[in-house]
């Protein structure tokens, strides 16, 4: 039982640049979400899907775009990467209805030149 | 949407001191504030929760607080330990079904001198 698991961990790019982030959780649950943390500011969501076949924007969405591919996987795409986007992402999910803990995955570092 | 205030954002303390974290949200329709710690270089990972329906829980050396009606709440860690030391953030969401949108505020990072 892995949890949530995302890759890749680190990542580097040009401005320009395109790359998907991969997330999957292995833990049944409905809900997934991702989130950006930069210092000094917390968490802020992004994009979440709050079960199969949904997405919905969150705070910060712009420069970004999702894909629910099923129950388990929910990818998070830089079409134009810019130094702002600069950041850590956390993928995460919940169980949905009646139990709200965020399960974390590990983060990946993007790093955009 | 909702805003939410956190403080102080660093905070240092002595082994067996106690630690309290305050936050403050917008949203009064928020009903949902859960505490996540996160260690260095780790995932944040929930510590304690609390509903709209409840003023204070506690679990061990952790309890929280909520008053509603001011719109704060406020995280307490008694006889801290070096294992404290993280940064802790606070949350709030109005969700009631589906998913469970969080707002963090902007975190506190806790050190315990040993």
């Amino acid at each position: 039982n892995a949890g949530v698991t995302q890759t890749p961990k680190f990542q580097v790019l040009k401005t320009g640049q395109s790359m998907t982030l991969q997330c999957a959780q292995d833990m049944n649950h409905n809900s997934m979400y991702w989130y950006r943390q930069d210092p000094g500011m917390g968490l802020r969501l992004i994009y979440y899907s709050a079960s199969e076949g949904t997405t919905d924007k969150g705070e910060v969405p712009n420069g970004y775009n999702v894909s629910r591919l099923n129950k388990r996987e929910f990818s998070l795409r830089l079409e134009s990467a810019a130094p702002s986007q600069t950041s850590v992402y956390f993928c995460a999910s919940t169980r949905g209805v009646g139990n709200r803990e965020l399960f974390f995955g590990e983060g990946s570092r993007l790093t955009v030149l | 949407g909702e805003n939410v205030e956190q403080h102080p954002s660093t905070l240092s303390v002595q082994e067996g001191d106690s630690a309290v974290i305050k936050c403050t949200y917008s949203d009064s329709a928020s009903n949902y504030f859960p505490w996540y710690k996160q260690e260095l270089g780790k995932r944040p990972q929930l510590i304690i929760d609390i509903r709209s329906n409840v003023g204070e829980k506690k679990d061990q050396r952790i309890a929280v607080t909520l008053n509603k009606t001011a719109k704060h709440f406020s995280l307490h860690i008694t006889e801290t330990q070096p294992e404290d030391s993280a940064v802790y953030f606070c949350a709030a969401s109005w969700a009631q079904t589906g998913a469970n949108n969080l707002f963090f505020g902007t975190g506190t990072r806790l050190t315990v001198i040993p």
